[in-house]
């Protein structure tokens, strides 16, 4: 049972334009939702968070955004640079006294042409 | 500041043999956690630990695999005997325990472990 999925694989952007990676859950208890960029041999770095109690969060040229009665987040990149270039995954979890458990998408590879 | 350290960065042995993948969380952060990637089933949480005490470890696939904890600056997850099935790569993470707040999950550069 996929409770988050990432239905793009991949997706290619021009240098300068947006890219919009998009996000669907299924379990209406996560609370908590991360993007995480990876490169090739190296761990997932995190990159923005959202908690469910706001609808947009911006950091420099990332915003994140929640659509909770669509249970959908999406994560806007703009200005993409071709450093850019990674997969991103998405994850979710509950908030919770026992920590935090997240569950991952499958990942989109964002490519940004020069 | 030196972020999740993992080692090995790479394993190759043989089918059979006991593996032992090692991590180091970041100072300070009492959470941490140990996934898997595959390509079949992405990235997966294998079992977590709060304050050096394993929390959940339903992920952990079988009896083969097992994670310690002995202190709060080291971790170890042992596949004993291993199969060419559990090639894949092993994260660690590590973070501030939530219920002080959100903390994100702060990954280790991995290692990829080769089962022949």
């Amino acid at each position: 049972d996929q409770q988050v999925k990432q239905n793009s694989p991949s997706l290619s952007v021009q240098e300068g334009r947006i890219s919009i990676l998009n996000c669907d859950y299924t379990n209406s208890m996560f609370d908590y939702f991360l993007w995480y960029k990876k490169y090739p041999a190296e761990g997932p770095t995190f990159l923005i968070s959202i908690s469910s109690i706001k609808d947009k969060n911006e950091d420099g040229r990332f915003t994140v955004f929640l659509n909770k009665s669509a249970k959908h987040l999406s994560l806007h990149i703009v200005p993409s640079q071709p450093g850019d270039s990674a997969v991103y995954f998405c994850a979710a979890s509950t908030w919770g006294t026992s920590g935090s458990r997240l569950t991952f998408g499958e990942g989109t590879q964002l490519t940004v042409n020069p | 500041d030196a972020g999740v350290i993992q080692s090995p960065r790479h394993e190759v042995t043989e089918m059979g043999q006991e593996v032992t993948l090692r991590c180091k969380p970041i100072s300070g952060h009492n959470s941490l956690f140990w996934y898997r990637q595959t390509m079949m089933r992405g990235l997966e949480l294998l079992i977590y630990f709060n304050n050096n005490v394993p929390i959940d470890d339903s992920g952990m696939p079988e009896d083969r695999f097992s994670a310690k904890m002995p202190n709060a600056s080291f971790s170890t997850l042992k596949i004993q005997p291993s199969e060419p099935r559990d090639s894949a790569v092993y994260f660690c993470a590590s973070s501030h325990l939530q219920g002080i707040g959100n903390q994100p999950q702060h990954f280790g550069d991995g290692t990829r472990l080769s089962i022949l």
